[in-house]
């Protein structure tokens, strides 16, 4: 099985529809991170969490927030989806210094 | 603003050559500079990364040289495969708040 999976792999939705992108990991991390990716710009931090209590805006927060379950789950919601978010979504986790491993990404399309 | 430039944008080398993938950095502060590999369809992996009081790390095939006063490192691939085909991305940072370049799309052919 994966150590860090993402639901769903694939989206499109609307503008305005709020979405949700989840994130499990099995490796036992304290650290979670939310990343995109565009082509051309490399990858870009949104949020990432240290532990379930603490929660940090990476670079580009705007029109995102996040929720830490569990050490385990670490999920992403668009409030309002518009189409500049459209873009490849990957959930990472570390043990220590920066992303060690990431998820296998999802793909989201908004109209 | 783009704190870490990575060249090029492409590269293709021939199976058994040495590829070599460059980035630059601005922020004197950054204190951990990795390497990610990414597959067509598959999140990045850590490759290798190393901390400015080293000049050079080597893990097998990949090597990490780095230049602190020009504020420069790259990543240099010896005996480069087919297998080695990917983007490379480079990153810099002083804290989890990585700064990532924008990708080498790497070519080897047999």
């Amino acid at each position: 099985d994966a150590d860090v999976t993402q639901t769903p792999r694939n989206r499109i939705t609307k503008t305005g529809k709020r979405i949700m992108l989840e994130c499990s990991q099995t490796k036992g991390h304290d650290r979670m991170y939310w990343y995109r990716q565009d082509p051309g710009l490399g990858l870009r931090l949104i949020y990432y969490s240290f532990d379930v209590k603490d929660i940090n805006k990476g670079e580009i927060s705007d029109g995102y927030s996040v929720s830490r379950q569990a050490q385990a789950k670490f999920s992403l919601s668009l409030e309002s989806a518009i189409p500049n978010q459209t873009a490849l979504y990957f959930c990472a986790t570390s043990e220590s210094w920066g992303p060690g491993y990431f998820g296998p990404g999802t793909r989201l399309t908004v109209l | 603003q783009q704190q870490v430039k990575q060249s090029p944008q492409s590269l293709i080398v021939q199976k058994g050559g040495i590829s070599i993938i460059n980035c630059a950095y601005e922020n004197t502060a950054f204190d951990y500079f990795p390497w990610y590999q990414q597959f067509p369809g598959k999140g990045p992996a850590l490759l290798i990364a190393i901390r400015p009081d080293v000049s050079e790390k080597k893990e097998g095939r990949f090597t990490i040289s780095f230049n602190k006063s020009a504020k420069q490192f790259s990543l240099h691939i010896m005996d480069s495969q087919p297998g080695d085909s990917a983007t490379y991305f480079c990153a810099a940072s002083r804290t989890d708040k990585l700064i990532f370049g924008t990708g080498t799309r790497l070519q080897v052919f047999p």
